[in-house]
């Protein structure tokens, strides 16, 4: 399996803040990663798709980068409602695998 | 808008086994995957199989083949069945739809699945 590693694993920010969560695959995987935000009891969100795209309707602060197997979620300015956990996750090989996650807190 | 629903049993016993349904609305199964995650409490996501209509199928090799999926084009439904469940697999259930990407647009709220005696 690609194990998929995230640092850090907690994050401590304020409002305004610029942060950048890291993802590195134990193997290439090509551009084959996504981001979610998952706030407890809710569904997962898409974020990035195919380590870049913007998925529809979320909001331009967030990007993606890398390939590889090195990978960056930026937050140019934290919002209140981006305090969350965030995943990182696989498509390249059998079986699809998630980051630890990263929680960022106030 | 598509939207996903789990519906389940919150409790089943250990050894038996574990039988989720997911309903879509505001679209069809068509030829997407469909994917089965889970969510232990206070621990991460874990991916555990997918499959679309055409027949193709592939779980996670953890589950040690107790997984099976099926899909109800007629009823617009997915369906999972985990056998011989114990404690180990208490989570929360999810079902999710690929979108661009392989990645999964498309999710339902989770149901929470309780294995104890």
């Amino acid at each position: 399996d690609i194990q998929m590693t995230q640092s850090p694993s907690t994050l401590s920010a304020s409002v305004g803040d610029r942060v950048t969560i890291t993802c590195r695959a134990s193997q290439y995987i090509d551009n084959w990663l996504a981001w979610y935000q998952h706030k407890p009891g809710k569904a997962p969100k898409l974020l990035i798709y195919k380590a870049s795209s913007l998925e529809s309707g979320v909001p331009s602060r967030f990007s993606g980068s890398g390939s590889g197997t090195e990978f960056t979620l930026t937050i140019s300015s934290l919002q209140p409602d981006d305090f969350s956990t965030y995943y990182c996750q696989q498509s390249n090989s059998y079986p699809r695998t998630f980051g630890q996650g990263t929680k960022v807190e106030i | 808008q598509v939207q996903l629903h789990e519906s389940g049993p919150g409790l089943v016993k250990p050894s038996e086994t574990l039988s989720l349904t997911c309903t879509v609305s505001g679209g069809s199964l068509g030829s997407y995957f469909w994917n089965w995650i889970r969510q232990p409490a206070g621990k991460g996501l874990e991916w555990l199989g997918h499959i679309n209509s055409g027949g193709s199928a592939h779980q996670n090799p953890s589950l040690m083949s107790r997984l099976t999926m099926s899909l109800d084009t007629s009823k617009n439904q997915l369906s999972l069945k985990l056998t011989s469940v114990t404690a180990a697999d208490t989570a929360v259930y999810y079902c999710g739809r690929d979108w661009s990407g392989a990645a999964m647009a498309f999710w339902g709220q989770g149901t929470q699945v309780t294995v104890s005696s």
